[in-house]
């Protein structure tokens, strides 16, 4: 069965680079089905989705964070990665990685648990 | 970019009410919509994609309908075990504002 696991720092300081990884078990991150996501949710607010990176190198950023973030995918280690540069309090949420169908509606039909990050000196 | 304006914010109903919730367009998506169920402290679970299919493993008493801009999400009977906040996703990966359902 599927499972996808976030792992990272829960706290990063104000202008830092905020790194997590995403372990894929149980299938292979090189499925040609998929593309694999990071959605962030802040407190008590709704689903912000940050980007997509299917195993091949493609990736689709969200235009509003763009110049921030970087979504990586290392296949040997069935992980991908994200990381968000000069963080600010407004970067502090439950950052969620998922998995993504690429054809129809793109749903995100795995989830992870989520990783609590808080930006704060 | 496609906009989703997701009604109502919130909602209260009892158990076996019907409960229906909307998603709306800002041009033709298709049947390119997906709904999700969250419960407090979890992460979202995939209920219904593509507008009307059912997740494998959903209770039949979640639905979908709808297609090109508007979109509906119908619980036929609530129970307890559906207190949750509920969002809309369409293809290009932007969430609905969510619903909060409440039990009255």
């Amino acid at each position: 069965q599927l499972q996808l696991q976030e792992s990272g720092p829960g706290l990063v300081k104000p202008s830092e680079t905020l790194s997590l990884s995403c372990t894929v078990s149980g299938d292979s991150i090189s499925s040609r089905n998929y593309y694999w996501a990071w959605i962030r949710q802040p407190p008590g607010k709704g689903l912000e989705w940050i980007g997509s990176i299917h195993h091949s190198g493609s990736i689709y950023y969200n235009p509003s964070r763009k110049s921030r973030v970087t979504i990586s995918v290392d296949t040997s280690k069935n992980q991908f990665s994200l990381k968000l540069s000069s963080v600010t309090a407004a970067d502090t949420a439950m950052y969620y990685c998922a998995r993504r169908v690429w054809f129809g509606g793109g749903a995100f039909d795995i989830w992870g648990q989520g990783t609590m990050v808080i930006v704060s000196s | 970019d496609i906009q989703m304006t997701q009604s109502p914010s919130s909602l209260s109903a009892s158990v076996g009410d019907r409960v229906t919730i909307t998603c709306q367009a800002s041009q033709d998506i298709s049947n390119y919509l997906n709904w999700y169920q969250q419960k407090p402290g979890k992460a979202p679970k995939l209920l219904i994609y593509d507008a009307s299919n059912l997740e494998t493993g959903v209770p039949s008493r979640f639905s979908g309908s709808g297609s090109g801009t508007d979109f509906t999400f119908t619980i036929s009977s609530l129970q307890p075990e559906d207190i949750a906040t509920y969002y809309c996703q369409q293809y290009d990966n932007l969430f609905g504002q969510g619903t909060r359902l409440e039990i009255k």
